[in-house]
């Protein structure tokens, strides 16, 4: 079965700190991937994606991501993270079953130390 | 206005109250999408529209009742929930499901409490 697992439920960083926060993804074929980031009571943003070509994607916010197909991964980075970089993240695979639908991971939340 | 919008983005209300959630997409796009985001949970997905036509409902309790009148508006209309409903309720369109580069785009959300 799909399904996306986000290892971290927490991670801190200090601000000015390169981050990276880790997604598997477990699907049959070449998946589709996403990255959101939710702010306190918002809805999911997206911040890049990944459908083919080249492995690694930039997004917004000065986020990139790369995809490691040997290795089930989709890992989103940051050189240098901003106070306001702290937020919940989510990683997504679209996946075909009965139906296409995105299959989320259960999130990152990120703190950022000034 | 631009983008996905939710209406209202709190509400408040008891089990035996009926009330509407609202979700307007600006983004010409055919497909539109409810969540449920519950603390410490993933996002699970409730119902989708293609179309205009239901194309997934993923065994939601029958006091959700959805409705999509076209393209761009999608109800979920809530009567004697329970509190375990509580949550932010999350609104997405995208294009077309699997089709590539197909993306959802979310609202703000609903954050409901169930008293």
């Amino acid at each position: 079965a799909q399904s996306v697992t986000q290892p971290d439920i927490h991670i801190t960083v200090s601000e000015g700190a390169s981050l990276e926060l880790r997604c598997n993804y477990s699907y049959g074929a070449t998946p589709y991937l996403f990255w959101y980031v939710q702010s306190p009571g918002q809805g999911l943003q997206l911040l890049l994606k990944y459908f083919s070509g080249d492995t690694l994607v930039q997004g917004i916010k000065g986020f990139e991501a790369e995809f490691k197909r040997s290795q089930s991964t989709f890992n989103l980075r940051k050189p240098s993270v901003h106070w306001s970089d702290a937020a919940e993240y989510f990683c997504a695979v679209g996946a075909w079953d009965s139906s296409y639908k995105l299959i989320f991971g259960s999130g990152t939340r990120l703190l950022v130390r000034p | 206005e631009t983008g996905v919008t939710q209406t209202p983005r709190h509400l408040v209300m008891g089990m035996t109250n009926k009330k509407s959630l609202k979700c307007e997409q600006h983004l010409g796009h055919n497909a539109m999408y409810w969540y449920k985001q519950s603390a410490k949970k993933p996002l699970e997905l409730m119902f989708v529209y293609n179309f205009k036509e239901q194309t997934e409902n993923n065994s939601v309790p029958s006091r959700f009742s959805p409705e999509c009148p076209n393209s761009s508006h999608l109800f979920l209309h809530l009567h004697t929930l329970q509190p375990e409903d509580s949550a932010l309720y999350l609104c997405a369109s995208s294009q077309e499901p699997g089709l590539a580069g197909d993306t959802q785009y979310f609202g703000p959300g609903t954050r409901l409490t169930v008293l």
